[in-house]
């Protein structure tokens, strides 16, 4: 499996960013897709799951409010979007296929960038 | 929501000598649901150990992970200079929902 990632994006205070991730080697309904930050100098933070094939998502407790994991099978890409951007969300952004067993595989990272 | 604590936050060693990372839970979980990755600068995470105990493809035997229900460990038996980098427990016994713990930098 890949999963490739969009490019860094630079956003303000306040506005919405969306990063996308094109899965390919592997039917995206067999798995789900996880979303992880992590803010510079800092460790990872799950951010959520969805699964493509039903597309029911589960958010984590601290993003619950602001993040949206969508998954679009005829494009075999997720996107996650946080809203309400603030300085603390600047951070590289992995989507993932964590399947508890060897098959286990991380986009190449997003930088987004929040900043007036 | 399960809360994994890691220690230390750094481990200053160096090669061949033994390294043992802790992992603890805020509430019992299955080891069965317990893997490790190891990162390095600018680079995504590995996955390094699944299932508490399994070693994932390619990685060495040096490698391995034990515990239960609270406290799990990640053991390098002789570090290689390879193995100097930030290292994290990760659980999905409550799943769906997902935890990492903080990491531990492993360093020379």
């Amino acid at each position: 499996g890949q999963l490739v990632q969009s490019g860094a994006e630079v956003k303000k205070p306040g506005t919405t960013v969306k990063v996308s991730c094109k899965v390919s080697g592997v039917p995206l309904s067999a798995y789900y897709i996880h979303w992880v930050q992590q803010a510079r100098g800092r460790g990872l933070q799950w951010m959520g799951l969805v699964d493509p094939e039903d597309g029911e998502a589960v958010y984590a407790e601290n993003f619950q409010d602001r993040v949206t994991i969508t998954a679009d099978l005829s494009t075999d890409t997720v996107d996650m979007e946080l809203s309400s951007l603030r300085s603390e969300d600047t951070a590289i952004y992995y989507c993932a296929i964590m399947a508890g067993n060897d098959y286990d595989f991380w986009g190449q990272g997003t930088l987004v960038t929040v900043s007036s | 929501e399960v809360v994994l604590t890691q220690s230390p936050g750094t481990l200053s060693l160096s090669p061949g000598e033994r390294a043992s990372l802790s992992c603890r839970a805020s509430q019992p979980i299955s080891s069965s649901y317990v893997a490790w990755y190891q990162q390095t600068p600018g680079q995504s995470p590995r996955l390094l150990i699944y299932a508490g105990s399994t070693r994932a493809t390619g990685i060495p035997d040096r490698f391995t992970g034990s515990g239960s229900a609270t406290d799990f460990t990640l053991t390098i038996s002789s570090l290689e200079p390879e193995d100097f980098a930030v290292y994290y427990c990760h659980q999905y016994g409550d799943s769906p929902r997902n935890s990492f713990g903080q990491g531990t930098k492993v360093e020379l």
